[in-house]
């Protein structure tokens, strides 16, 4: 029962566009999100998160929008550059420090 | 600087076989966990510790097991190996200050089991 879900396996844009990645989660009691990004070969790495009490957090080209209400949040990232092209993770918290992560977003920036 | 590593980054294995992989962090964190990643389902959570002599399960836990017997290494361990463990292992370790952290991810092991 897959809690944090990632809809779209796969994402292509422009470079200089911007990228929208999308995450829904079906459990109320989620406290935190996070975005991670993984590279081929690599662990993944922390990107940009939001507690529950905000709807928008924003660091440099990186911005999560939280709607709790429809249990969606979404990570834009403006302009898209090609280095930005990795898999994107989704992930939740809830009380306990227990992350569950979607199944996760392939992004491709096409120069 | 801190880091987390994972090793061995490889291991090919048999069915039965007992198998370890190891984690270690030098971040001086309380809480690891191990994830496995397989294709269509993300990461998903095998164990986790809070601190020394501390360990929990997590949603796919079943033939796995893992000791803390230190703040720097959680070691997991595959009792009797199956295909069905052939995935991509990775482990993190975050801060248990109260706040709300981030994980720190190490480079993962890709075990196959034959």
């Amino acid at each position: 029962d897959q809690q944090v879900k990632q809809n779209s396996p796969s994402l292509s844009v422009q470079e200089g566009r911007i990228s929208i990645l999308n995450c829904d989660y079906t459990n109320s009691m989620f406290d935190y999100f996070l975005w991670y990004k993984k590279y081929p070969a690599e662990g993944p790495t922390f990107l940009i998160s939001i507690s529950s009490i905000k709807d928008k957090n924003e660091d440099g080209r990186f911005t999560v929008f939280l709607n709790k209400s429809a249990k969606h949040l979404s990570l834009h990232i403006v302009p898209s550059q090609p280095g930005d092209s990795a898999v994107y993770f989704c992930a939740a918290r809830k009380a306990g420090n227990q992350f569950y992560f979607g199944t996760g977003t392939s992004l491709t920036v096409i120069p | 600087d801190a880091e987390i590593t994972q090793s061995p980054r490889h291991k090919i294995t048999e069915t039965g076989r007992q198998v370890t992989l190891a984690c270690h962090q030098t971040w001086n964190h309380n809480n690891m966990f191990w994830y496995r990643q397989d294709l269509g389902h993300g990461l998903r959570l095998i164990h986790y510790s809070y601190g020394v002599h501390d360990t929990n399960k997590g949603e796919v836990s079943d033939g796995y097991s893992v000791s803390r017997s230190n703040t720097e290494d959680l070691p997991l361990t595959l009792e009797s190996a199956a295909s069905s463990q052939t995935s991509v292992y990775f482990c993190a370790s975050s801060e248990s200050n109260g706040n709300y952290n981030e994980q720190f991810f190490g480079p993962g092991t890709r075990l196959t089991v034959l």
